[in-house]
């Protein structure tokens, strides 16, 4: 079974509008941090944010937030006013204490804004 | 502060011949290595991941094998590459000591097409 799963295959919006990328986890450990990778078309993957599973308020940077929530095992990452410059693949991953040389990645969710 | 360094940025080899990339880190110690394929438009398979000099993990059964002969040097390797093999290879690192709560940081990848 898929551990992080990010069912959006590809979005497109246009300009200013707000977009959310939606991932899905699944782990048996109490203890775990989920993160959020950016890959642009020049394909070097990005770190975004971290999130332990003991803290679950909501992040906020610039146009960037991010919603954990452990009772639906979600973490969605939405932004604001998109803008053309954040077409990308955006990518949620998973690591768990119980088996910490792993790094779960979902299989993406590919973003194109439109001016 | 650390970097990760990966070369070559492009390569194009026939089927049959060798190959060989390369991975270091600068700026920390006892890294954890990892080597992961993307194919087009596709998500991110893990090939194999180190966690000390000699030490490799093998995720994926196939026709590369990978080797760490120095604490900030990872290699992945082929003896005869397969039309298959074409991807967009990309090594990562970790901090060792705490593995599991640190996020993955990726050179910027090589592109591998095989002909």
């Amino acid at each position: 079974a898929q551990k992080v799963t990010q069912a959006q295959t590809e979005i497109s919006v246009v300009e200013k509008e707000d977009v959310t990328l939606d991932c899905v986890y699944e782990t048996r450990d109490t203890t775990y941090y989920l993160f959020w990778y950016k890959q642009p078309p020049s394909g070097e993957l990005v770190f975004l944010i971290r999130r332990n599973s003991f803290d679950e308020q909501n992040e906020i940077s610039g146009r960037y937030s991010w919603n954990f929530q452990k009772s639906t095992s979600s973490f969605n990452f939405t932004i604001t006013a998109s803008q053309v410059v954040d077409s990308a693949v955006y990518f949620c991953a998973l690591s768990e204490r119980g088996n910490f040389n792993k790094f779960y990645f979902g299989s993406g969710t590919k973003l194109n804004v439109k001016p | 502060s650390q970097t990760i360094h990966q070369w070559p940025a492009t390569l194009v080899q026939p089927v049959g011949s060798p190959l060989s990339l390369e991975c270091t880190v600068e700026g920390t110690s006892n890294p954890n290595l990892y080597w992961y394929r993307q194919a087009a438009g596709r998500g991110l398979q893990l090939l194999f991941y180190s966690v000390g000099i000699g030490q490799i993990s093998s995720e994926v059964p196939q026709n590369l094998s990978a080797s760490r002969p120095q604490d900030r040097q990872f290699i992945l390797s082929s003896k005869k590459l397969l039309l298959s093999d074409s991807g967009f290879y990309l090594c990562a690192w970790r901090d060792g000591r705490s593995s599991y709560n640190s996020p993955l940081h990726f050179g910027n990848g090589t592109r591998l097409t095989v002909t």
